[in-house]
C-alpha cells in the first residue's frame, strides 16, 4: 500500500522546456489535487479533479495543464517552463463524504533555470 | 466561501515549553477543520481533525486542538515541546466543496 506516489522527486529544467509530473494513488479516492508550495505562500491549488473524467482550475492554473488519466493517475504538465514555476509540487487525494482527509505525496522539487 | 488565517509565520519555543499555534477560520457552512504537519523535505500528513463531534480533538504526538465556534478558532496546542516537533504546521478548513483551504503555515522552532 504505497498511498500517493509522485515522480520524479527532483527535476531541473531550462526555460522553455516541457515536462510532466506524475501522480498515482492506490487509495481508491475519487478526488485528486495538484498544489505548489512556495516559501511564505503556503499551499496554492493549481488544478483539481473531483472525480474521474473531470478537471477544474484552482487558484494558480496559468502555465499548467492536467490530465486525469484514470481513477488512479493525475498528471501535471508544464508546456513551456518559466523560472516562476520553480517550486515544490504536491499531489493529494481525498475521498469526500468519508474522512475528508487529504493524503499527500512526497513532492517534486522543480527548478527552472 | 471559506478562509483560514494562521497568526505568526514562525513560532519559537524552548524544549519542554507549551506550544500554541493559532488558527482562525471563516466558513459559510459548518466546517471540517484540520491541522497538518510537514517535516523537512516531506509531504503533509494529518495531525488531527474536527468533524463536528467532540470540540476538543486529540491528535498524534500529544497535540490537541479545540474548536471554538464563537471565536471561529481552532488553535493547536501541546503541553511540552520536543525537539522532534520542529516542523511546518498548516491549518485547513473544508466546507461543502471538494476544495480545502489552507493557511499559509506556521514554522515551529524548538530550542534546546
Amino acid at each position: 500500500n504505497a498511498g500517493v506516489t509522485q515522480t520524479p522527486k527532483f527535476q531541473v529544467l531550462k526555460t522553455g522546456q516541457s515536462m510532466t509530473l506524475q501522480c498515482a494513488q492506490d487509495m481508491n479516492h475519487n478526488s485528486m489535487y495538484w498544489y505548489r508550495q512556495d516559501p511564505g505562500m503556503g499551499l496554492r491549488l493549481i488544478y483539481y479533479s473531483a472525480s474521474e473524467g473531470t478537471t477544474d482550475k484552482g487558484e494558480v492554473p496559468n502555465g499548467y495543464n492536467v490530465s486525469r488519466l484514470n481513477k488512479r493517475e493525475f498528471s501535471l504538465r508544464l508546456e513551456s517552463a518559466a523560472p516562476s514555476q520553480t517550486s515544490v509540487y504536491f499531489c493529494a487525494t481525498l475521498q469526500a463524504g468519508t474522512t475528508d482527509t487529504q493524503y499527500f505525496g512526497p513532492g517534486t522539487r522543480l527548478t527552472v533555470l | 466561501a471559506q478562509s483560514v488565517t494562521q497568526l505568526g509565520s514562525h513560532v519559537s519555543v524552548s524544549e519542554g515549553a507549551l506550544v500554541l499555534l493559532r488558527c482562525n477560520y471563516s466558513s459559510s457552512v459548518p466546517p471540517y477543520l484540520f491541522w497538518y504537519v510537514q517535516y523537512p523535505n516531506q509531504g503533509l500528513q494529518l495531525l488531527l481533525k474536527y468533524t463536528s463531534a467532540a470540540t476538543l480533538v486529540k491528535g498524534i504526538n500529544g497535540f490537541e486542538a479545540e474548536f471554538k465556534k464563537s471565536e471561529t478558532s481552532f488553535h493547536l496546542t501541546k503541553p511540552s515541546a520536543h525537539m522532534s516537533d520542529a516542523a511546518e504546521y498548516f491549518c485547513a478548513v473544508k466546507g461543502g466543496s471538494y476544495i480545502p483551504t489552507f493557511g499559509r503555515g506556521t514554522s515551529l522552532i524548538v530550542h534546546p
